[in-house]
């Protein structure tokens, strides 16, 4: 298994600011991903976060809202700029050790509230 | 284009009754099928693969390809089983696409 730690756990922010939003794991995975979860919805996913290299983004998800960072293989950063309240959302880290048709692993999620 | 649905967002039976949570998929390959579990106050963990075809705290799902379904089933639904199910699809590369989810409530 891995255990994933992610932070901060919720957050409520001002329109117009950025939050960044931090993924560590116990061991080093080959994947990481990003998910957003907007109330009612189904996850959905933002990127994978690629270690050395830029992330591969979803259709309707852009670096420069959602900037990530993957410097090694235990740990990734997912920021949401320039927020407004359609921002406001469950954000969830991932990782797989193969891909995502093998187990995927969870964070406990990051609730944000934008104001 | 790929797409699961869970035409249910709540479901509520009696303790002992059998249950069977309902996830239908669009896609034009050879999906592979996944049920995701969360139960209160935890996170988001596997439950189920399709081809694993194992049965997981009771719970089994079969694929239809027929029918493009890939149900969820337990013949005797206990209290602990009481948590938010999703269905997922993996059609390639790395996206897992998840229905809506299923509110479980388990009656006692």
């Amino acid at each position: 298994s891995a255990v994933i730690s992610q932070k901060p756990s919720r957050d409520i922010c001002q329109r117009g600011t950025s939050l960044t939003i931090q993924c560590q794991v116990d061991s080093q995975v080959t994947m990481m991903f990003w998910y957003r979860q907007q109330p009612g919805q189904s996850l959905t996913l933002i990127a994978t976060a690629n270690q050395g290299s830029e992330a591969t983004y979803e259709s309707g998800f852009v670096i420069d809202k959602f900037p990530i960072s993957r410097p090694n293989l235990t740990f990734s950063t997912l920021t949401v700029s320039n927020m407004s309240p359609e921002d406001s959302s469950i954000y969830l880290c991932s990782v797989s050790r193969q891909g995502p048709n093998e187990k995927l692993f969870f964070g406990s999620g990051t609730q944000l509230s934008v104001l | 284009a790929q797409r699961v649905t869970q035409p249910e967002k709540l479901l509520s039976v009696f303790k002992g009754a059998p249950v069977e949570l309902k996830c239908n998929y669009s896609y034009s390959g050879s999906p592979e099928l996944f049920w995701y579990v969360q139960y209160s106050r935890q996170r988001l963990q596997l439950l189920l693969r399709h081809i694993s075809r194992e049965s997981i705290k009771g719970f089994t799902a079969d694929l239809n390809k027929g029918e493009t379904s890939f149900h969820l089933k337990k013949p005797f639904a206990q209290e602990e089983d009481s948590a938010m199910y999703y269905c997922a699809l993996w059609g390639g590369a790395n996206n897992l696409f998840f229905g809506t989810g299923t509110r479980l409530t388990v009656i006692p």
